[in-house]
């Protein structure tokens, strides 16, 4: 059946270093939503991609939709320890999120 | 606006026993969701509704697990009989609309109820 794979699964970054996520999928996706979960909270929506190479800025975030439109990035410049948090890919065809990159960000 | 309740927060049973959550979704949003979230795992879609249609159950486990959305607002989720491995954070989310599978609106997640089954 289709999967949403994220690596990495952990990231410890120091404040001020960069991080990126990458989700990939086994079947091509209509859409791709990303969302930050904070410990112990629930997740969040940050942004949706729907075209082929598409790319979009939130402030220190960039999201990245693939070409065949099967994988998504999420690069975060500067990490802040307010990012701390676990970051979901959730694809379209049938709704499924992806595995999860938990960031850790040291002071 | 008033985001996502959910009832109850927590919850605590013994195996083998039934248990219910319900849902009140953001007012206006068509499109209402169950997830299941084991610790350290991304949500898994249970059912999804689309005012009161149920559009994809296909991941609910159906033996014990039964939802519904009667009058296209509301929701409860039922498992009966409980499993060890029920044990989770059940979540519910909404949104505006959802046009079958190529566009979903933003979804929107409840606090979540916590079941730990003993």
């Amino acid at each position: 059946g289709q999967q949403v794979m994220q690596i990495p699964q952990y990231q410890h970054v120091q404040e001020g270093e960069d991080f990126t996520t990458y989700c990939n999928s086994s079947t091509t996706l209509s859409n791709i939503q990303w969302y930050k979960q904070r410990p112990g909270g629930h997740p969040v929506f940050l942004i949706q991609l729907v075209k082929s190479g598409e790319v979009k800025k939130q402030k220190r975030l960039t999201f990245q939709f693939g070409e065949a439109k099967k994988n998504s990035s999420l690069h975060i410049t500067a990490t802040q320890t307010t990012d701390v948090g676990t970051y979901f890919c959730a694809g379209l065809m049938r709704l499924i999120f992806g595995t999860g990159t938990r960031l850790q960000v040291f002071p | 606006e008033a985001g996502v309740a959910q009832s109850p927060r927590y919850k605590i049973i013994e195996k083998r026993q039934s248990v219910a959550f319900w849902c009140n979704p953001i007012s206006g949003h068509a499109t209402l969701y169950w997830y299941q979230q084991i610790l350290g795992q991304g949500p898994k879609l249970l059912i999804q509704f689309q005012n009161n249609g149920v559009v994809d159950d296909s991941q609910l486990p159906k033996d014990r697990f039964s939802a519904e959305r009667l009058k296209g607002v509301d929701s409860t989720l039922k498992i009966q009989p409980a499993k060890l491995e029920d044990s989770a954070v059940y979540l519910c989310a909404s949104s505006h609309y959802t046009l079958g599978d190529s566009i979903t609106d933003t979804q929107y997640f409840g606090p979540g109820t916590r079941l730990t089954v003993l």
